[in-house]
C-alpha cells in the first residue's frame, strides 16, 4: 500500500493566486481529515470527510477556503485567493473508519504565499 | 483555547536514557488518547494509544501512562535511541466519531 499520496510536496505563490492541494486516501479508509501545521497553532485540523461526505468543517479558517471529495480515492483542498498568513504545512490524513481512530498521515504540502 | 497542551517545546536526552513526555488536557470528556511521532519533510505516524479505562499501555520501548483525576498523559521511552529524535504530537478525542484534537508537538533530540 503507498500510503496517502498529496501534491505537491512544495507549492510558492503569490498573493491573491489559487492554490489546489490535491490527497489520495488509502484505498478502503472512509474517513479523510485535512489538516494544517503552523509553529503558532501546531496542526489542526480543518475539515474531516466520512464516506465522501463533509461532517466537520468547523476548522475551515474562512470563506476562501474550500474542500470536495469527488470519490472515495481523491479530495482536494482550495484557496481562493491565498494569503501570506496560508503559508503553512498542509497535511492530509485518512482513517478506516472513523474520526477518533488511528489516521495515516500524508508527507504533507508546504505552501509558501508571497 | 488549547485543550491538548504540551508544555515543553523540546526536550534533550542522552542515549540509553529514559525520555518523558508530558501531555496534559483540560476536557474532561476526552477518552482516548494517542502519541504520533514527526519526522522532519514527513506525516506524522502513529505510535501509541490509551483508552481511558486504562491507565498504562505497553509497547516495545514506549509506554503511556494516563492519570485521568490529573488529567495527565506521558510518554515513556526507554531506553531512547538517537532514532527517537522527533516530533511528538499528544492527541485526544471525547468518543466514537469525535475529531482528534492535538497539541503542538515536543521535539525530542536523542544526544549519542
Amino acid at each position: 500500500d503507498a500510503g496517502v499520496i498529496q501534491s505537491p510536496r512544495h507549492e510558492v505563490t503569490e498573493m491573491g493566486q489559487e492554490v489546489t492541494l490535491r490527497c489520495k486516501p488509502i484505498s478502503g479508509h472512509n474517513s479523510l481529515f485535512w489538516y494544517r501545521q503552523t509553529m503558532m497553532r501546531g496542526l489542526e485540523l480543518l475539515i474531516y470527510f466520512n464516506n465522501n461526505v463533509p461532517i466537520d468543517d468547523s476548522g475551515m479558517p474562512e470563506d476562501r477556503f474550500s474542500a470536495k471529495m469527488p470519490n472515495a480515492s481523491f479530495s482536494t483542498l482550495k484557496i481562493q485567493p491565498s494569503e501570506p498568513r496560508d503559508s503553512a504545512v498542509y497535511f492530509c490524513a485518512s482513517s478506516l473508519r472513523s474520526a477518533n481512530e488511528k489516521l495515516f498521515f500524508g508527507s504533507g504540502t508546504q505552501l509558501s504565499v508571497l | 483555547d488549547q485543550q491538548v497542551k504540551q508544555n515543553s517545546p523540546s526536550l534533550s536526552v542522552q542515549e540509553g536514557r529514559i525520555s518523558i513526555l508530558n501531555c496534559d488536557y483540560t476536557n474532561s470528556m476526552f477518552d482516548y488518547f494517542l502519541w504520533y511521532k514527526k519526522y522532519p519533510a514527513e506525516g506524522p505516524t502513529f505510535l501509541i494509544s490509551i483508552s481511558s479505562i486504562k491507565d498504562k499501555n505497553e509497547d516495545g520501548r514506549f509506554t503511556v501512562f494516563l492519570n485521568k483525576s490529573a488529567k495527565h498523559l506521558s510518554l515513556h521511552i526507554v531506553p531512547s535511541q538517537p532514532g527517537d529524535s522527533a516530533v511528538y504530537f499528544c492527541a485526544a478525542s471525547a468518543g466514537a466519531n469525535s475529531k482528534l484534537t492535538f497539541g503542538k508537538g515536543i521535539t525530542l533530540s536523542v544526544r549519542p
